[in-house]
C-alpha cells in the first residue's frame, strides 16, 4: 500500500540556519503531496502542496518540489525563525479515491534556537 | 470564522465507560475524517465519511464507531474504551470534489486518557 517516510527528529537549528526535512513516498497511482505543520497545542494546518510531478509548492518561505523520479518531496527553508518551531508532517493523498484517503508520515519535530 | 471544532478538548475516563467526542464544521464540507495521533506513528485514519449517511473504515477502526446524520457533524463514539485508545484525536474536513478535496482542515484535537 501507499506509504510516507520522513526523517526522524528532533531537528535542532539555530535561527537563520537552512532547513531540510526529507520525505519519500511509495504510491501506486499519482498522488498529491502535502506538508502540514502542527504548532504546540494545535491541530494540523496545510503548509504547502503539489499535485503533479515537478510542481513546486511554497508558502511562508518554505518550499518543496514533487520529484517523481526519486519519489521525494523534501521540505526546505532558507532561513528559519524561532516561530517555525513545530512538528512537520509529510503526507500523500490518493487521487484514485477522490482524494479521501490521506497517508501521513510520522512527523518531524523542529526546534529553532534564538 | 471557518473552522472545525471538537469537544471535549481533554477527557480522562475509565475502561468500559462509553464516550462520544463531537466534531462540527461550518464550511459545508462533504468529507470528514477522524484520526488518532500517537508518538512515532504520525496520524492514522480511523473512519471517514464522504457525505451524509456514507461512512467507511480507515486504517485503525477497531473499537470505534461513527455516524453522519448531518453534514456538519461527525461524532466519534467509543462504546467500551480501553487503555490502548489513549491518544490525541483529530477531526478533519475537506471541500467537495473540484474545490480542493485533497486539502484537509483540522480541528484543535481531543486528548483522551483511558485509565
Amino acid at each position: 500500500g501507499d506509504s510516507v517516510t520522513q526523517m526522524e527528529g528532533p531537528v535542532t537549528l539555530s535561527e537563520e540556519a537552512f532547513l531540510t526535512i526529507n520525505c519519500t513516498y511509495t504510491a501506486t497511482g499519482y498522488p498529491s503531496l502535502f506538508w502540514y505543520v502542527q504548532y504546540p497545542g494545535e491541530g494540523l494546518q496545510l503548509l504547502l502542496k503539489a499535485t503533479k510531478a515537478d510542481d513546486k509548492g511554497s508558502n511562508k518561505g518554505f518550499e518543496a518540489t514533487y520529484r517523481k523520479e526519486t519519489t521525494s518531496f523534501h521540505l526546505e527553508k532558507g532561513s528559519v525563525q524561532v516561530s517555525d518551531s513545530a512538528v512537520y508532517f509529510c503526507a500523500l493523498s490518493d487521487r484514485d479515491t477522490g482524494g479521501f484517503k490521506t497517508i501521513f508520515g510520522a512527523g518531524t519535530r523542529l526546534f529553532v534556537k534564538a | 470564522e471557518a473552522q472545525v471544532t471538537q469537544n471535549p478538548r481533554y477527557l480522562i475516563t475509565v475502561t468500559g465507560k462509553k464516550l462520544t467526542v463531537t466534531c462540527s464544521q461550518n464550511m459545508n464540507h462533504e468529507y470528514m475524517s477522524w484520526y488518532r495521533q500517537d508518538p512515532g506513528l504520525g496520524l492514522r485514519q480511523i473512519y471517514y465519511s464522504m457525505n451524509v449517511e456514507v461512512t467507511d473504515k480507515g486504517d485503525v477502526p477497531e473499537g470505534y464507531k461513527v455516524s453522519r446524520k448531518e453534514k456538519r457533524n461527525f461524532p466519534l463514539i467509543l462504546e467500551s474504551p480501553s487503555p490502548n485508545q489513549t491518544s490525541l484525536y483529530f477531526c478533519a474536513s475537506s471541500p467537495p470534489p473540484g474545490q480542493g478535496t485533497d486539502t484537509q482542515y483540522f480541528g484543535p484535537g481531543t486528548r483522551l486518557t483511558v485509565l
